[in-house]
């Protein structure tokens, strides 16, 4: 069965710092991975996806993610921190070798701090 | 582009009473539809997902059941509410088995 897991509740940052968003996941065949972000009273938003091809996804918002297959990882990263990215993230994870739903992560709630 | 709709923003409800809360899709056809429940800002819980006119398929046993009378339309109802039905109610689309839109979503709280 395919799983997803974030194991930070909450990060923290600083404006202008990087940072990372750690996402883990087990599919049993080749995983399509998503990242979305939540603000406060609205719907979730897509910001990229890895099917397949370069390991490095650039996506919305100046947001990028690297697929490490070693490691089962999919870790959202940002070079330069907004106060204004402060919001819930979510990683989500799909078997490709079917058609089995998308599975969420528990979210990760990022606080940016001026 | 595809567009998702969902009403009532907001809604204020007595334990006992009914529920509808409906979902249209625009700019799709015969997309996969699904309901989600978040609690507490939190975790995404799947109620209920839809491949077709009139196919339901549900993930939490529950006293909530939801319907597909048309491709476009997704609605999701309750006989009687209870207290743990709280909580913010999202609609999205998956035109393929790929990414799925979420709609803004209903905020229902149950008194």
């Amino acid at each position: 069965a395919q799983s997803v897991a974030q194991p930070e509740d909450q990060v923290n940052v600083a404006e202008g710092n990087p940072l990372t968003v750690k996402c883990t996941y087990s599919v049993s065949g080749n995983p399509y991975l998503f990242w979305y972000v939540q603000y406060p009273n609205r719907g979730l938003q897509f910001l990229l996806k890895y099917i397949t091809g370069d390991n490095l996804v650039k996506g919305s918002y100046g947001f990028e993610a690297e697929f490490n297959k070693s490691q089962t990882s999919f870790h959202l990263k940002k070079p330069s921190a907004l106060v204004s990215d402060s919001a819930l993230y979510f990683c989500a994870v799909r078997d490709g070798e079917g058609t089995d739903k998308l599975i969420f992560g528990t979210g990760t709630r990022l606080q940016v701090f001026p | 582009s595809q567009t998702i709709h969902q009403w009532p923003a907001t809604l204020v409800q007595p334990v006992g009473s009914p529920l509808s809360l409906e979902c249209t899709v625009e700019g799709t056809s015969n997309p996969n539809l699904y309901w989600y429940r978040q609690a507490a800002g939190r975790g995404l819980q799947l109620l209920f997902y839809s491949v077709g006119i009139g196919q339901i398929s549900s993930e939490v046993p529950q006293n909530l059941s939801a319907s597909r009378p048309q491709d476009r339309q997704f609605i999701l109802s309750s006989k009687k509410l209870l207290l743990s039905d709280s909580g913010f109610y999202l609609c999205a689309l998956e035109p393929e088995w790929d990414e799925q839109f979420f709609g803004p979503g209903t905020r229902l709280t149950v008194l």
